[in-house]
């Protein structure tokens, strides 16, 4: 099993530019989740799923949006990208809220 | 709105040596994980907490939960340089699940 995949692995973006982060899981986990890991800051939660076609809003929401059409696929769209939003991106999953947490590898966002 | 926080943030110290990591959050929740994280690595789940007073044991760590404090320990018995890493424990609350900064721990040998 793949496991969590996440791509691209790197990205450089420009001010103002968007682009979708991809998460894909072959576990079948209901849950799935993104978070942001700053230097100090330790993982703050974007958006989180409890199962295919419902999501919600974690702690740090604004400026990124998130769908999931399948059971699969959990994908992070940043809609306008700010240097503030360099960082790196995790996406993990979990068969339910409960369990333990399968993490990706995580992407690197630089916007400049 | 719910916090975690841990403490220390950092820790250096020798092998041989015993210490704790401390988990806080302010709270009910009904379970708590640990996970600890290489430099330039993902996330490896160590621990999944479930119910007060449970206490789960890996090699030369254990976690324990006591949900009345709302307080999670690490222990670390006889540290080994291969434990250096960071750690994490996050809080499950709903459905969410929250993060503390994370305790980078650094063992001397």
């Amino acid at each position: 099993n793949a496991g969590v995949t996440q791509t691209p692995k790197f990205q450089v973006l420009k001010t103002g530019q968007s682009m979708t982060l991809q998460c894909a899981q072959d576990m079948n986990h209901e849950y799935m989740s993104w978070y942001r890991q700053d230097p100090g800051m330790g993982l703050r939660l974007i958006h989180y799923s409890v199962g295919a076609g419902i999501t919600d809003q974690g702690e740090v929401p604004n400026g990124y949006n998130v769908s999931r059409s399948t059971t699969e696929d959990f994908p992070l769209r940043l809609l306008s990208a700010a240097p503030s939003q360099t960082s790196v991106y995790f996406c993990a999953s979990s068969y339910s809220g409960t369990g333990e947490a399968f993490f990706g590898q995580g992407t690197r966002l630089t916007v400049v | 709105e719910l916090k975690v926080e841990q403490n220390p943030l950092f820790l250096s110290m020798q092998e041989g040596k015993n210490y704790t990591i401390y988990c806080n959050y302010s709270t009910t929740s009904d379970r708590l994980y640990w996970y600890r994280q290489d430099p330039g690595k993902s996330l490896e789940s160590l621990f999944v907490l479930l119910s007060n007073g449970a206490v789960k044991q890996e090699g030369r760590l254990m976690a324990s939960l006591d949900t009345k404090a709302r307080l999670s320990t690490l222990h670390i018995t006889a540290a080994v340089h291969d434990l250096s890493a960071t750690y994490f424990c996050a809080v499950g609350k709903g459905d969410k699940i929250i993060f503390g900064k994370g305790t980078r721990l650094h063992i001397l040998p």
